[in-house]
């Protein structure tokens, strides 16, 4: 079945540090891929997303490229700030309807 | 993008009482939408798919008595966790999608359940 992972957490940075988080993912088909950050207490907000291969999702300065050669969609920013502690989720959907799969989350902590 | 809010945020309740928690899609309609759950720390456990006029489809290990699930129309669904008892304590969180296929899912806010 369709599977996504995620690099273990938690991940503390300092402020204006690089941010790199990995996500690959196993999968049959050509299955969309998204990024969610989840803030203390709250929900699930979606961050970007790319739904073909070479595919690019932006947003808030946050980057991930749809990588099919390497089953990969890890998320970047070049310069964190300690408004972006939160968890970061990567998640696929497939093709047939099937319903979200989410890997098991990454805590960012950003200093200042 | 579309809004599916959940209500209520934050609920406290003795052992033994239901408690309800509906989600509702604000500005589409929303064939299915799924519940989760979410221990601490770790990530979103499905429970079931909810489908608008049917039976909600449950995963395995999720017990269909305890969490009653209505979709009775497509803009709301409701989980009702019947006789809660302490472990039921978690945070739960519903999401719909606009489509079937490879749609991102839109999240409700989350409710903490907290059981006394």
């Amino acid at each position: 079945g369709n599977s996504v992972t995620q690099m273990e957490g938690p991940v503390t940075l300092s402020e204006e540090a690089f941010l790199t988080i990995n996500c690959t993912y196993t999968a049959t088909g050509y299955p969309s891929l998204f990024w969610y950050v989840q803030y203390p207490g709250e929900g699930l907000q979606l961050l970007l997303k790319a739904t073909k291969a070479d595919d690019k999702g932006s947003n808030k300065g946050f980057e991930a490229t749809y990588r099919k050669e390497t089953t990969s969609f890890h998320l970047e920013k070049g310069s964190v700030q300690v408004s972006d502690s939160a968890v970061y989720f990567c998640a696929l959907s497939g093709r047939n309807g099937q319903n979200f799969v989410f890997g098991p989350g990454t805590r960012l902590s950003v200093l200042p | 993008g579309a809004v599916v809010s959940q209500h209520p945020s934050r609920v406290i309740c003795k052992s033994g009482t239901s408690v309800k928690i509906e989600c509702r899609s604000l500005d589409f309609q929303a064939t299915t939408m799924f519940w989760y759950r979410q221990f601490p720390k770790q990530s979103l456990m499905l429970m079931a798919t909810s489908n608008e006029g049917s039976k909600a489809t449950y995963e395995q290990g999720v017990e269909k008595d305890k969490f009653l699930i209505n979709h009775a129309s497509l803009t709301l669904s409701t989980l009702t966790v019947t006789s809660a008892h302490p472990e039921d304590s978690s945070f739960y969180i519903c999401s719909a999608r606009l489509g079937q296929t490879n749609t991102e899912a839109f999240f409700g806010q989350g409710t903490r359940l907290t059981v006394v």
